[in-house]
């Protein structure tokens, strides 16, 4: 398909285990953010390439999360010793320009 | 730091009428620009309108309008004639133009219902 794709949709882990969550963007487009959606809330930011370079990681909320994007096309989220504060909607965003084009997002639940 | 207010937690309209959820915004920035996303159950982000902080005109895209005040700092969203698919949780956003590509700010949303 031409839009984000992200998988997997869905993933329940248990306090502690490390999950690994994956964002492919848009052929061709250089800038990939990923941002944190609690239930009810607006998303909030994460971080941002521009290809491989991360050029702000300020949202990441503690050092057990990190993100990549090695060859400058598909990132990779994970969260190290997941804690049940990390349950959110997970969504990954591409653009080329001025418009951010959205993933369908991870729901992590963490038990 | 940029701010987004979102005062409405939920606003319901009548299938055909038109309804506007409002936007403040808070920016010392002085080129930005403001977005509004839908987002429906299904969990997608959908983009609808942007306008430029240097824009004169107030945005169009169908039946979505942007009323743009800035010097009220204002961003509301009018949607004419209501549909039953417009039911969906709206956010109002904003990004810093300069430099270069940057992170979008959220609003805490507005759930819309559309009542047959």
């Amino acid at each position: 398909g031409a839009g984000v794709s992200q998988s997997p949709r869905y993933k329940v882990a248990k306090r502690g285990q490390d999950v690994a969550l994956r964002c492919d963007p848009i052929s061709g487009h250089v800038s990939l953010f990923w941002y944190q959606q609690a239930l009810g809330q607006g998303p909030e930011f994460l971080t941002y390439f521009q290809n491989e370079a991360q050029l702000d990681k300020s949202g990441l909320p503690s050092d057990r999360f990190f993100a990549e994007r090695p060859e400058g096309s598909v990132s990779t989220l994970k969260i190290q010793r997941t804690q049940q504060e990390d349950s959110a909607v997970y969504l990954c965003a591409s653009s080329l320009a001025d418009e951010q084009f959205f993933g369908p997002g991870t729901r992590l639940t963490v038990l | 730091a940029q701010k987004i207010t979102q005062t409405q937690p939920g606003m319901f309209v009548q299938e055909k009428e038109a309804v506007t959820l409002d936007c403040t915004y808070d920016t010392s920035d002085q080129s930005y620009g403001l977005f509004w996303y839908k987002q429906p159950s299904s969990g997608e982000m959908i983009f609808l309108i942007y306008q430029g902080s240097y824009d004169e005109q107030n945005a169009t895209e169908g039946r979505y309008s942007l009323n743009f005040q800035k010097a009220r700092k204002s961003a509301n969203l009018v949607i004419s004639a209501s549909q039953l698919g417009d039911s969906a949780m709206y956010f109002c956003v904003m990004r810093d133009l300069n430099p270069g590509n940057t992170p979008l700010v959220f609003g805490k949303g507005t759930r819309l219902s559309v009542i047959a």
